[in-house]
This record gives structure tokens, C-alpha cells and sequence, in this order.
């Protein structure tokens, strides 16, 4: 089943302590995305990669690092968490000019 | 960028249609107009997407206006699965770039 995967799906943490959420798609896309979800701020993007070790901002990079060391795998790191980065996580990916997909989400509390 | 324009909620009977309006009045001539939605817990779904024409498939129609400047979603029958957040996307032509607005809520009524 074509996907893309998240882990962990929820997680709470406290400030400071470093933190990856995992990214994973089985359908060979070249691009991949990070957003947050905030209310009334909607979805907004982190980061986004066009292809392995080719990475870029996107609107809300501070406190964000990214990797894409392999065509499937985007991961999300947080350095040091602060309680401004709680909020719900979404990977994505696409072919160029093809519909994106979402994964399920990772809601995050940093206390 | 251009921006898209939704209202923020809207109410709709079981078994009726609903037209779901997006305003993108800065809409560049190459700009793609795509439609996602997103169910309650989830990750947000492809509905529909199109450049000039009105375009339909299982889910949905989408009209696009002639000026290219609003377009509307439409669920021919509107079912209580339907009820999510509807969101009217621009895709940059020749990039990946995707413009999000705030989206509309959809509430359907049994």
C-alpha cells in the first residue's frame, strides 16, 4: 500500500532534550515536506527536500534541522525543543507536478 | 505569492450538494488549483485538481471561473464521512511549492 509513515505518532517531551520524528514513503518520490499545524495558523511548511541531500527552507525553519541521506527517509530534528514547537506534524511527499501525500501526523508537547 | 481566500465554516444537509468557494484573485496563469481535505485525526487527502477546465472524478467536481480567479468545490452528495476541513490549494507551476489558506470547515447534517 502506497504510504508515507510517522513515528512516533505522539510524543511529549521536556525543553532542551533533542528529538527525531521519523518520515518514511514506499512510492519512490523525489520530494519530500515537513509542516506544523497550529489553530487558526493552518499548515504551515518547515522544510522540504527535492531529492537525497538536497534540502531547503521553508516559512518556519527556526529550530528545525532535516536530512535526506536516503530517497525514502526525511526525518525532523529538534535540537533543543522549546514549548513554541509544540503543535501536530505532518511529512509529505510527491512526484514533481503529482499529488502529495500526507502521513498521520505527530502531535508533540514540549513541556 | 498568491493567496487563496475560503470561509472559515459551512453547513451542509445529508444527501445535498455543497459548493465549497475559493477566492485566488492573485492567481498567476500557470498556477494549479488543487483541493485537499482533512478528515478528523488525520494527515491532510487529495480531493481534485485542475489549470483551466472543470474537472471531475469519484470524489468531486471542481469549476473553475473563467478568469481563473475563484473556483468551487463540489460534493454532489454530501455525506456525514464528508464532514472535514476543505482546503483550496495553489500549486506554483514548476515547482513544489503549495500555498495553503486556512481552509473551510464543512459541518454535514444527518
Amino acid at each position: 500500500e502506497a504510504q508515507v509513515t510517522q513515528n512516533p505518532r505522539y510524543l511529549i517531551t521536556v525543553t532542551g532534550k533533542k528529538l527525531t520524528v521519523t518520515c518514511s514513503q514506499n512510492m519512490n518520490h523525489e520530494y519530500m515536506s515537513w509542516y506544523r499545524q497550529d489553530p487558526g495558523l493552518g499548515l504551515r511548511q518547515i522544510y522540504y527536500s527535492m531529492n537525497v541531500e538536497v534540502t531547503d527552507k521553508g516559512d518556519v525553519p527556526e529550530g528545525y534541522k532535516v536530512s535526506r541521506k536516503e530517497k525514502r527517509n526525511f526525518p525532523l530534528i529538534l535540537e533543543s525543543p522549546s514549548p513554541n514547537q509544540t503543535s501536530l506534524y505532518f511529512c509529505a511527499s510527491s512526484l514533481q507536478g503529482g499529488t502529495r501525500f500526507f502521513g498521520p501526523g505527530t502531535r508533540l508537547t514540549v513541556l | 505569492d498568491a493567496k487563496t481566500t475560503q470561509p472559515n465554516s459551512m453547513e451542509s444537509n445529508e444527501e445535498e450538494p455543497v459548493h465549497l468557494p475559493c477566492n485566488h484573485s492573485t492567481i498567476s496563469g500557470t498556477d494549479y488549483i488543487h483541493w485537499y481535505r482533512q478528515l478528523p485525526s488525520q494527515g491532510p487527502e487529495y480531493v481534485i485538481h485542475g489549470l483551466t477546465s472543470n474537472v471531475n472524478n469519484r470524489m468531486a467536481s471542481l469549476a473553475i471561473a473563467e478568469d481563473r480567479k475563484s473556483s468551487t468545490l463540489i460534493l454532489h452528495r454530501a455525506t456525514l464521512r464528508d464532514a472535514a476541513v476543505y482546503y483550496c490549494i495553489l500549486r506554483v507551476s514548476g515547482t513544489y511549492k503549495y500555498i495553503f489558506g486556512t481552509g473551510t470547515r464543512l459541518k454535514v447534517l444527518a
